[in-house]
C-alpha cells in the first residue's frame, strides 16, 4: 500500500518569495507521482507529473517538482509566488496498477499568499 | 470535448433517501474513479473502474454502489443516505497508460441532513 504525507496544511508566502510545498511518500513499487491544483469551487487540476522519465519535472505555472528516491519526497516549488497561485495543493500516488486503482493523496496544502 | 461532465452541481438529501450522483466522460478513458473530499483529509477514493463491466472497492466503500456499463458513464449510488456522507465528490478519468495522471470534474456538493 501507498501513502502521501504533505507536511504543513497551511503554507504563508509573500508575493514574490519562494514557494516550498512538500510531498513524502511511502511506496511498495516504483510510483507515478502528481501534484494538482484545486481553486475555491472548483475541482482539480493537474500541474505536473513524474513518471520516471526525469527527476526534475516542470508543470505549469512556473511549478517544477524533484523527485527525489533516497529522500522519498517529491516537494513543489515556483521561485515566485503570485496572488494568483494561493489555493489548495495536493500530493498524490499511484500504486502497483500504475493509476488503474486510481490515486492515494495526501491531505492538502493550503497556499496562503501575501501581499 | 466537455472532459469529465459530474450533475447535479449540488444536492440536499434526507436521512435515508437514496440518488444517483452521475458523471460522464467524453475522452474515451479507460479508467475511472470516485473519490470524497472532507476537510482536512484530502481525497479518498471510493471505488473505481478499469472497463466496462469491471468496478472494485477503494478505501472507503461502505454505503455507495457503481457500475460501469459503458465505457463513458460512472454513476455513484447512495443507497441510504447518512449525515456522514456529507461531502463533496469528484468523479475522475484516465488513460489505460500509467502514469498519465486523471482528469477531475468540477464535483457534486452533497448535504444529508
Amino acid at each position: 500500500a501507498q501513502s502521501v504525507t504533505q507536511l504543513g496544511s497551511h503554507v504563508s508566502v509573500s508575493e514574490g518569495a519562494l514557494v516550498l510545498l512538500r510531498c513524502n511518500y511511502s511506496s511498495s513499487v516504483p510510483p507515478y507521482l502528481f501534484w494538482y491544483v484545486q481553486y475555491p469551487n472548483q475541482g482539480l487540476q493537474l500541474l505536473l507529473k513524474y513518471t520516471s522519465a526525469a527527476t526534475l519535472v516542470k508543470g505549469i505555472n512556473g511549478f517544477e517538482a524533484e523527485f527525489k528516491k533516497s529522500e522519498t519526497s517529491f516537494h513543489l516549488t515556483k521561485p515566485s509566488a503570485h496572488m494568483s497561485d494561493a489555493a489548495e495543493y495536493f500530493c498524490a500516488v499511484s500504486g502497483s496498477g500504475g493509476g488503474a486503482d486510481g490515486l492515494t493523496f495526501g491531505k492538502g496544502t493550503h497556499l496562503i499568499i501575501q501581499p | 470535448n466537455a472532459g469529465v461532465t459530474q450533475t447535479p452541481k449540488f444536492q440536499v438529501l434526507k436521512t435515508g433517501q437514496s440518488m444517483t450522483l452521475q458523471c460522464a466522460q467524453d475522452m474515451n478513458h479507460e479508467y475511472m474513479s470516485w473519490y470524497r473530499q472532507d476537510p482536512g483529509m484530502g481525497l479518498r477514493l471510493i471505488h473505481y473502474s478499469v472497463g466496462a463491466g469491471i468496478t472494485d472497492q477503494g478505501e472507503v466503500p461502505n454505503g455507495y454502489n457503481v457500475s460501469r456499463s459503458t465505457t463513458e458513464d460512472f454513476p455513484l449510488r447512495l443507497l441510504s443516505a447518512a449525515p456522514s456522507q456529507t461531502s463533496v465528490y469528484f468523479c475522475a478519468s484516465s488513460y489505460s497508460m500509467a502514469g498519465r495522471g486523471y482528469t477531475f470534474g468540477s464535483g457534486t456538493r452533497l448535504t444529508v441532513v
